[in-house]
């Protein structure tokens, strides 16, 4: 069964704080995505990467850079935190580079930046 | 700028009646349509999709139904249940790199 997990459900950080958001996903997939929910705006790609140590912009990178070591990790990361910055984070993958395939999303972490 | 859109923030449809969500896209060379489920505290989970070349697809309780020439899409729900209170996004690919574009999401409540 497909499986994408992330590192905390909720998270409340102080502006200016050094963020790190965890993903791992266990389907091998080369894909991965991060996206934030904010209400009435949808889903908005931040970043994603179709490979180990690759990673190309979304439609909303400023504030934020990604890390991509190994194949199954995928982490977000919010340089200095601030309140513009509270919202539903979610990470995805999805299975071959440059194919479009069904996105697996993983639960979602609530940020809270005060 | 949004190229896919829906424009019904909120449904609300009594248990046992048809829900039709509305989708609208911008970019004509959108071939590839999906719609995704979302519980509150989950993750979006993937509900049915359509290619360009069908004007309907079918599985379930779930229609969607696509217009090109409109550049428009619905998804049906028949009947509807309480288990599909959810908000529903909308989805088409773009630009490669399996990246997708999402509509704003609409909130469904479907009341006894």
């Amino acid at each position: 069964d497909v499986k994408v997990t992330q590192s905390s459900r909720y998270l409340v950080k102080r502006t200016g704080e050094k963020v790190f958001l965890e993903c791992v996903q266990d389907m091998d997939h080369e894909n991965m995505f991060w996206y934030r929910q904010d209400p009435g705006l949808g889903l908005r790609l931040i970043y994603f990467s179709y490979d180990v140590k690759m990673k190309e912009k979304g439609d909303i990178p400023e504030g934020y850079s990604v890390s991509r070591e190994k194949k199954e990790r995928f982490s977000l990361i919010l340089e200095s935190a601030s309140t513009n910055q509270t919202s539903m984070y979610l990470c995805a993958s999805s299975g071959l580079a440059g194919v479009v395939e069904t996105q697996y999303f993983g639960p979602g972490t609530r940020l809270l930046v005060l | 700028d949004q190229q896919v859109k829906q424009n019904s923030p909120s449904l609300s449809v009594q248990e046992g009646r048809i829900s039709i969500l509305n989708c609208d896209y911008t970019n004509s060379m959108f071939d590839y349509f999906l719609w995704y489920k979302k519980y509150p505290a989950e993750g979006p989970t993937f509900l049915i999709s359509i290619s360009s070349i069908k004007d309907k697809n079918e599985d379930g309780r779930f229609t969607v139904f696509l217009n090109k020439s409109a550049k428009h899409l619905s998804l049906h729900i028949v009947p509807s249940q309480p288990g599909d209170s959810a908000v529903y996004f909308c989805a088409a690919p773009s630009e490669g790199w399996g990246k997708l574009q999402f509509g704003a999401g609409t909130q469904v409540v479907v009341t006894p």
